[in-house]
């Protein structure tokens, strides 16, 4: 999932696999770390957060690693269901401060 | 509770001309923030209001403006309206904390022509 500049990344799984979607943070003072789901003509949706005194979290389906040497962030969906079909969204924040950086999104396509 | 609201969905306006956009945060939340979601720069901080007061702010031109209420409700304002300000104007409220998640409205799609 690196970026590639204006063309969102896409990941093309079939319904049932396991899809895996990576993000490059670059300010090593960030500290908190989010996962957002946005379907077409929403708002970002709120997945999974992680905490920089962490490396995994797991929630139903969902499991964020954090790799603080190399600065990535992996999200990690289980049984993949076509429901999960969206652009997914990492976003950093820095200690102090409440303004979320965004990465520019994996598109996620799901086939059943 | 309910969730973020944001007013009007759907804007077209003309080059010149100016638009006032509006968000209601989640009931308790006192910090509103304001970004812009386009194909080609993707979503990008424009500013942060927490108990009326401007707390934070992106790098955006002074024709993007907002401001918030006693109630916590939070407009902006673009002034003198270019084609590059259309867009996907979302708004996000938090809780008192600092780090703490913030959570989406549906946005305004505003489309300048």
């Amino acid at each position: 999932g690196e970026s590639v500049g204006l063309h969102l990344p896409t990941l093309s799984v079939q319904e049932g696999d396991n899809s895996i979607i990576n993000c490059a943070y670059s300010n090593s003072a960030s500290d908190y770390f989010i996962w957002y789901k946005q379907e077409s003509g929403k708002g970002p949706q709120f997945i999974i957060d992680i905490r920089s005194n962490m490396d995994k979290r797991q929630g139903q389906r969902v499991t964020v690693l954090l790799n603080k040497t190399v600065k990535h962030l992996s999200l990690q969906i289980a049984a993949t269901q076509p429901g999960d079909s969206a652009v997914y969204f990492c976003a950093e924040n820095i200690r102090g401060y409440s303004t979320l950086t965004f990465g520019k999104g994996t598109m996620l396509l799901v086939s059943p | 509770k309910a969730g973020v609201t944001q007013t009007p969905r759907y804007l077209i306006k003309t080059r010149g001309q100016q638009v006032t956009l509006s968000c209601s945060p989640i009931s308790g939340h006192r910090s509103v923030s304001w970004y812009q979601q386009t194909p080609g720069q993707g979503l990008q901080f424009l500013f942060e209001y927490f108990s009326e007061t401007q707390r934070n702010k992106g790098n955006f031109p002074g024709r993007f403006s907002g401001r918030q209420f006693s109630n916590s409700r939070s407009e902006m304002n673009v002034s003198t309206l270019e084609l590059g300000d259309s867009a996907l104007y979302l708004c996000a409220s938090l809780g008192q904390a600092v780090g703490e998640t913030q959570y989406f409205g549906p946005g305004t799609r505003l489309l300048v022509l």
